[in-house]
């Protein structure tokens, strides 16, 4: 069973618009972390944002903000105030077990944000 | 402060060669990951290390791969005997256990076995 969702293919934007990107998530593990990463045509996978299942508020990291709906099993990314360099794949990640154990994440299929001027 | 490099950048090879990629990690990094990703595909895990040690492989990593981290400082992953199926971009990643533990990925190595 498919772990970790990303129901948009691709998704636009305006420039200084916000954006949001889905995200669905599947564990029987109470305690789950989810990343959210940025990859460019470079290919580098950059991290962006970071919540734990057992964080009591959603995450905020600048720019980016994840909406954590934990009994819905979703973890989107909020992108306000778009950017053209925000052009890129996105891909939501999650990594069972409690801090400490290794981060083999499990990552969806991506989202390529588009944003126009 | 450097972060993860990967050489080479891409890698172009005819079936049945073998071919080896190598890994810098962030100095202060114990942990070592390696990733594979497919086209229109998000990465997959391969193995990691901590420190020197080989903790986990996945189950798609056949016999024909092999990874080391001597010393605990660089890594190589090494293909034996290329198939067209191995063409991918090949992703290395370090951490620093504790915490949420995020992963500071390289460019990746693109590999194309024709």
């Amino acid at each position: 069973a498919q772990k970790i969702t990303q129901t948009q293919p691709g998704m636009f934007v305006q420039e200084k618009e916000a954006v949001t990107l889905d995200c669905t998530y599947d564990t029987s593990d109470p305690s789950y972390g989810l990343f959210w990463y940025k990859q460019p045509s470079s290919g580098e996978m950059i991290f962006l944002i970071y919540q734990g299942s057992y964080d009591q508020q959603n995450a905020t990291e600048g720019r980016y903000s994840l909406n954590f709906q934990k009994a819905r099993k979703s973890a989107n990314l909020v992108i306000s105030a778009s950017q053209l360099g925000d052009s890129a794949m996105y891909f939501c990640a999650m990594r069972e077990g409690i801090s400490g154990t290794a981060s083999k994440l499990t990552f969806g299929t991506g989202t390529r944000l588009q944003v126009t001027l | 402060d450097t972060g993860v490099s990967q050489d080479p950048r891409h890698k172009i090879t005819k079936r049945g060669q073998n071919v080896t990629f190598r890994c810098d990690p962030i100095s202060e990094h114990n942990r070592l990951y390696w990733y594979r990703q497919t086209l229109g595909q998000g990465p997959e895990f391969l193995t990691y290390f901590q420190n020197e040690a080989q903790l986990e492989k996945s189950r798609l990593l056949s016999d024909r791969f092999s990874a080391e981290r001597p010393k605990g400082s660089f890594s190589t992953l090494e293909i034996q005997r290329t198939e067209q199926g191995d063409s991918a971009m090949y992703l290395c990643a370090s951490s620093q256990t504790g915490g949420p533990e995020k992963l500071f990925f390289g460019s990746g190595t693109q590999l194309s076995v024709l």
